[in-house]
């Protein structure tokens, strides 16, 4: 059975840094891609950032460049979101997600997500 | 960025067909494939992928759940509607970068 486990969130003030952890389990990791996803309270949902399979690629919305920065360590099955330089707007749920296609990037599994709160 | 456009919600009685569209600003096919998905979510639960490729059932979802569409104009079916359906639907494109969702159509009873 695919498991994602997310954890990490908190309380943060605005500037500050925060990790975000992703358990993945029950697939062969480095074979996937794999993205993180928000959704700010109330709010749609927002693709954040993704990493290919080795860890060779990277790719991120124009909000975060710069301050996040997506990872992966495939003999840990585990992915990250190290978060800097935090806003009042970063303030959502995390979800760490599986990329099923490698051509198409559709999510095909979610964690349960991780909360990020951003205020002082 | 490549925009795409649900309406707010849609008010179903249980039983019938529910028809969610998805419009977007520029043409997400590629080759004849269509990089558009769609998915459920639930309060306080995480997004569930339904439909990948623009037609493509996933894994377990029920076959009272269909996709169609091409290029700017997708929709997502569910016939017949049940309890258990009423959620908010989300589609996606993985097209080009930034990936973008829909605001997502929050399906209700009537």
């Amino acid at each position: 059975e695919v498991q994602l486990v997310e954890s990490g969130g908190g309380l943060v003030q605005p500037g500050r840094s925060m990790k975000l952890s992703c358990a993945a389990s029950g697939f062969t990791f480095n074979n996937y891609d794999m993205a993180w996803v928000c959704q700010a309270p109330k709010k749609g949902l927002e693709w954040v950032a993704t990493i290919s399979y080795d860890g060779s690629s990277t790719y991120y919305r124009d909000s975060v460049k710069g301050r996040f920065t997506i990872s992966r360590d495939n003999a840990k099955s585990t992915l990250y979101l190290q978060m800097d330089s935090l806003r009042s707007e970063d303030t959502a749920t995390y979800y760490c997600a599986r990329q099923g296609s490698y051509i198409y990037d559709y999510f095909d599994y979610w964690g349960q997500g991780v909360m990020v709160t951003v205020s002082s | 960025d490549i925009v795409l456009t649900q309406s707010p919600a849609l008010a179903v009685s249980l039983e019938q067909r529910a028809t969610i569209s998805c419009k977007t600003s520029q043409n997400v096919d590629n080759y004849g494939i269509s990089y558009m998905h769609w998915y459920q979510q639930k309060p306080g639960q995480q997004p569930k992928l339904l439909i990948y490729e623009g037609s493509n059932l996933a894994s377990g979802i029920p076959a009272r759940f269909s996709g169609s569409g091409s290029g700017t104009d997708f929709t997502l079916t569910i016939d017949p509607v049940e309890a258990d359906d009423i959620a908010t639907y989300y589609c996606q494109q993985s097209k080009d970068y930034p990936y973008t969702f829909g605001a997502g159509t929050k399906l209700e009873l009537k």
